[in-house]
């Protein structure tokens, strides 16, 4: 599975945008997206995934670039609740291979 | 909502002693993992398996052991707790939706 770089933590103010980015510069062309958070010391929960074309779901949006090495993770209006560790992890889609979580990246929505 | 469950939630047990840490899902999900994660640190993978009879170490060395003798249920054993075990200790699975399911984990202090 291609490796991941994602900035350590981040600030966002209560009710805008949150834009999570995360760097996948060796993608290969059949591995797909996937975003987890986990929300203090529960189990991480999916958010979202994606190949190439943007995505959107009640929780998120996925946008990644035509060239496929880095995507960012947006939640149009970051509430409180928020507050989490968001995992970016790249993999083949029902593929035997490992599921493993990076450091992620710390969001802390401020009132 | 995942159909996903670990027990004991907290389990506080003396040095030396056997435990078994359950973990069982009704998915009928081919693939399970376990999970160690100290507080505020980020998950490690210590085994996995990908069907009935099989299991693989994770990225992360663990004394402990598991099994996998039915689809539904993935237990995981340390036969001498010690101190460096505790930790909180999560278990996740995965079928065809490629979208992993995560139980609500268990907190192990060994004393």
């Amino acid at each position: 599975d291609a490796k991941t770089t994602q900035p350590p933590s981040m600030d966002c103010a209560e009710g805008r945008a949150a834009n999570l980015p995360c760097n996948h510069s060796t993608i290969s062309g059949n591995e797909y997206v996937y975003w987890y958070r986990q929300i203090h010391s529960q189990g991480p929960q999916y958010i979202i995934h994606g190949l190439k074309n943007n995505e959107t779901n009640e929780m998120a949006s996925l946008i990644i670039t035509e060239d496929r090495k880095s995507s960012t993770l947006i939640l149009p209006h970051a509430t409180l609740r928020d507050t989490a560790v968001y995992y970016c992890i790249v993999r083949v889609p029902r593929s035997q291979g490992n599921l493993i979580f990076g450091k992620g990246t710390k969001l802390s929505v401020k009132p | 909502e995942a159909d996903i469950y670990q027990t004991p939630r907290y389990l506080v047990i003396g040095t030396g002693k056997k435990i078994t840490l359950e973990c069982s899902q009704t998915m009928g999900h081919d693939k399970m993992y376990w999970y160690q994660q100290d507080p505020g640190m980020e998950l490690h993978l210590i085994h996995y398996s990908y069907g009935v009879n099989s299991t693989e170490k994770g990225d992360l060395s663990s004394e402990s052991t598991v099994s996998r003798i039915r689809t539904e249920h993935f237990p995981l054993t340390l036969e001498s707790a010690r101190p460096s075990h505790t930790s909180q200790y999560l278990c996740a699975s995965m079928g065809w939706s490629t979208e992993a399911f995560f139980g609500q984990g268990t907190r192990l202090t060994v004393v």
